[in-house]
């Protein structure tokens, strides 16, 4: 009930497309839905969050789709670069508690 | 702000070596969790601190690893003896309580131990 799946495990996009990166959770007491966005050698950077009473938050070309009812959450990148190429993982964490839950990640290669 | 800071950034070991890994979290940040990452198992959480004491070490994998915060600015993992299947990065990431835009983990860039 801890877990976090992520999917796809590696995803491949032309330059301009959408990638759809997905996360799915059972724990109703999640409340905190973050993503971080991972280049090579470098450590995990928190790029947008949502909280669940909300269905949607939108930061830059970064998008978060929240679904409650499905207990489902994604991350869509309008206009994608290749320097969007990285690691993305999607995490959540329950209300008080400053644990992450992480998911697997998402390796994303933008081809020019 | 010069965000969590690492060192070193690659170590290289031999089994049964001593290694002892830095972390120097954000000030004011008042959580610090020691993470490992590899291929395949991904980011696993080892511990973490809240105001300098422990809060949940269950990651830990064996006695052979350890953790301290002395203090606010500083802490330490430790792993003695090292064995090859230790090789991952393992990172430090800090985090603050104090308002919504905190609710983020700052990461540092990671130690990349090698144990040969």
């Amino acid at each position: 009930q801890q877990q976090v799946k992520q999917s796809p495990q590696s995803l491949i996009v032309q330059k301009g497309g959408i990638p759809i990166i997905n996360c799915a959770y059972e724990n109703t007491a999640f409340d905190y839905f973050p993503w971080y966005q991972q280049f090579p050698g470098k450590g995990p950077a928190l790029l947008i969050a949502i909280r669940p009473d909300v269905s949607e938050k939108k930061e830059g070309r970064f998008t978060i789709s929240f679904n409650k009812s499905a207990k489902q959450f994604s991350l869509h990148i309008m206009d994608s670069q290749p320097g969007d190429s990285a690691t993305y993982f999607c995490a959540a964490s329950e209300r008080g508690n400053y644990q992450l839950i992480w998911g697997a990640g998402t390796k994303l290669i933008i081809k020019p | 702000d010069a965000g969590v800071i690492q060192s070193p950034r690659h170590e290289v070991t031999e089994m049964g070596q001593e290694v002892t890994l830095r972390c120097k979290p954000i000030s004011g940040h008042d959580y610090l969790f020691w993470y490992r990452q590899t291929m395949m198992r991904g980011l696993e959480l080892l511990i973490y601190f809240n105001n300098n004491v422990p809060i949940d070490d269950s990651g830990m994998p064996e006695d052979r690893f350890s953790a301290k915060m002395p203090n606010a600015s500083f802490s330490t993992l430790k792993i003695q003896p090292s064995e090859p299947r230790d090789s991952a990065v393992y990172f430090c990431a800090s985090r603050g309580t104090g308002r919504p835009k905190s609710y983020g983990y700052t990461f540092g860039s990671g130690t990349r131990l090698t144990v040969v």
